[in-house]
């Protein structure tokens, strides 16, 4: 079955601090890729997506996210985390109108 | 800006008991989606609606079932609530292609069946 995967369930990290989380699919072919967002007590949004050209994107609040074909990856950055990135993140694929979401990460950032 | 609204935040109902959850988009999209969010779990599509009086179940369909009568309204109905769909459940809304187009959430309904 097609999945999404995302390794870290929890994060915990200080202020200042580089972000990375992990998204791996196992979709074949063109894929269509988002991160979405959850920020406490609010409803999920749109951080980024990529669909075709540079595979570097970059979305709101600083965040950009990296598309590597060969790995089945899109991992999502930010170099420095503010306290008030402190959400749930959620990487999701599409392909042939089937989207599929990952289990989320949780990102604590410590002020 | 879209505005995807559902009926209730908060609900508690009892085992055995009928129940809708109602979610209502204002942006004219053709589908709209139901999902649970359970922890450690992230998001299941139970079913979604691609046209009015359309339905399609997803990957956790059994135990609900769902109305589209109208293009800016879809309904989640458990018809007979148990213990293990105490959840949060998400309503969506995208364009019609939805390998290009966002979905559109709602703040959620956290129901909790005793």
């Amino acid at each position: 079955a097609q999945s999404v995967s995302q390794h870290n369930h929890h994060v915990i990290l200080s202020e200042a601090a580089s972000l990375e989380l992990g998204c791996n699919y196992s979709y074949g072919g063109t894929v269509n890729l988002f991160w979405y967002v959850q920020y406490p007590g609010q409803h999920l949004q749109l951080l980024l997506k990529y669909f075709s050209g540079d595979p570097l994107v970059k979305g709101i609040k600083g965040f950009e996210a990296e598309f590597i074909k060969s790995k089945f990856s899109f991992n999502l950055r930010k170099p420095s985390v503010q306290w008030s990135d402190t959400a749930e993140y959620f990487c999701a694929v599409t392909r042939n109108n089937d989207m599929r979401f990952g289990a989320g990460t949780r990102l604590t950032v410590k002020p | 800006d879209v505005k995807v609204t559902q009926s209730s935040r908060y609900l508690v109902k009892r085992t055995g008991e009928k129940v809708f959850l109602e979610c209502v988009q204002d942006m004219d999209h053709e589908n709209m989606f139901w999902y649970r969010q359970d922890p450690g779990l992230g998001l299941r599509l139970i079913y979604f609606s691609y046209d009015v009086k359309m339905k399609e179940k997803g990957d956790i369909p059994e135990g609900y079932s769902v109305s589209r009568e109208k293009k800016e309204r879809f309904s989640l109905i458990l018809e007979s609530a148990s213990t293990n769909q105490t959840s949060m459940y998400l309503c969506a809304s995208s364009l019609r292609d939805t390998s290009y187009n966002e979905q559109f959430f709602g703040p959620g309904t956290r129901l909790t069946v005793l």
